[in-house]
């Protein structure tokens, strides 16, 4: 069965540094979203991507974030400079359509020290 | 603006005890209602979802009915096994784009 995979599992990184979060949507669907989950609290939406640009962001997705399909397999969420604000486990998602079901990857657990 | 309220966890219940898991929401127009389930180590997975009032949806012996009047969208299973041990978050979508989560409750089940 298809699935959405993300790479790295788990991501250590300095404040301060950049790092890029990998995934690799099913092979047909032409939505994409990235959500986190800071430990202990709701999980919450970031980005939808749609045709080479972003639909819909929250006001969590500031200028520190960016999001780019860079080929016709995977889908990237960079972040510029971390924070300690950051360290939450990122997941994400694709569908068909708009309003198709959302089918999540395993998630990248990003701790930034 | 949009929100979901699930119940407090953990959950703790025996074998062939019956789960219910409270939701409920605030949303303008008529969102479509969704319940996830996130085993360990795994990422979010849809478990069921009604897209209009009185719909129920169901999967795996869970339900839930999409309640208009009151704004709920509760979670029941009549007999719960260990492996349904993991954590269930509610979530609202309008028609298209984003999930909108609760904070999800973790349930435990023992032999």
């Amino acid at each position: 069965e298809p699935e959405v995979t993300q790479t790295p599992s788990h991501q250590v990184t300095q404040m301060g540094q950049e790092v890029i979060l990998r995934c690799v949507p099913i092979s047909n669907h032409l939505y994409f979203y990235w959500y986190r989950q800071i430990l202990g609290q709701k999980v919450e939406f970031l980005v939808s991507f749609y045709n080479n640009e972003i639909s819909e962001k929250s006001e969590i997705f500031d200028d520190q974030f960016s999001v780019e399909r860079p080929d016709g397999s995977n889908f990237t969420l960079k972040i510029r400079s971390t924070k300690l604000e950051d360290s939450a486990m990122y997941f994400c998602a694709s569908s068909e359509g708009g309003n198709n079901e959302q089918f999540f990857g395993p998630g990248t657990r990003l701790t930034v020290l | 603006g949009d929100s979901v309220t699930q119940m407090e966890g953990p959950v703790t219940l025996s074998e062939e005890a019956f789960l219910t898991i409270n939701c409920t929401y605030t949303a303008t127009g008529y969102p479509s209602l969704f319940w996830y389930v996130q085993y360990p180590g795994e990422g979010l997975q849809l478990l069921l979802k009604a897209t209009k009032a009185d719909d129920k949806g169901s999967n795996k012996g869970f339900e839930a009915t999409y309640r208009k009047e009151t704004t709920s969208f509760h979670l029941e299973k009549g007999s719960v096994q260990v492996s349904d041990s993991a954590v269930y978050f509610c979530a609202l979508r309008p028609w298209t784009g984003a999930l909108n989560f609760g904070k999800g409750t973790s349930l435990l089940v023992t032999p």
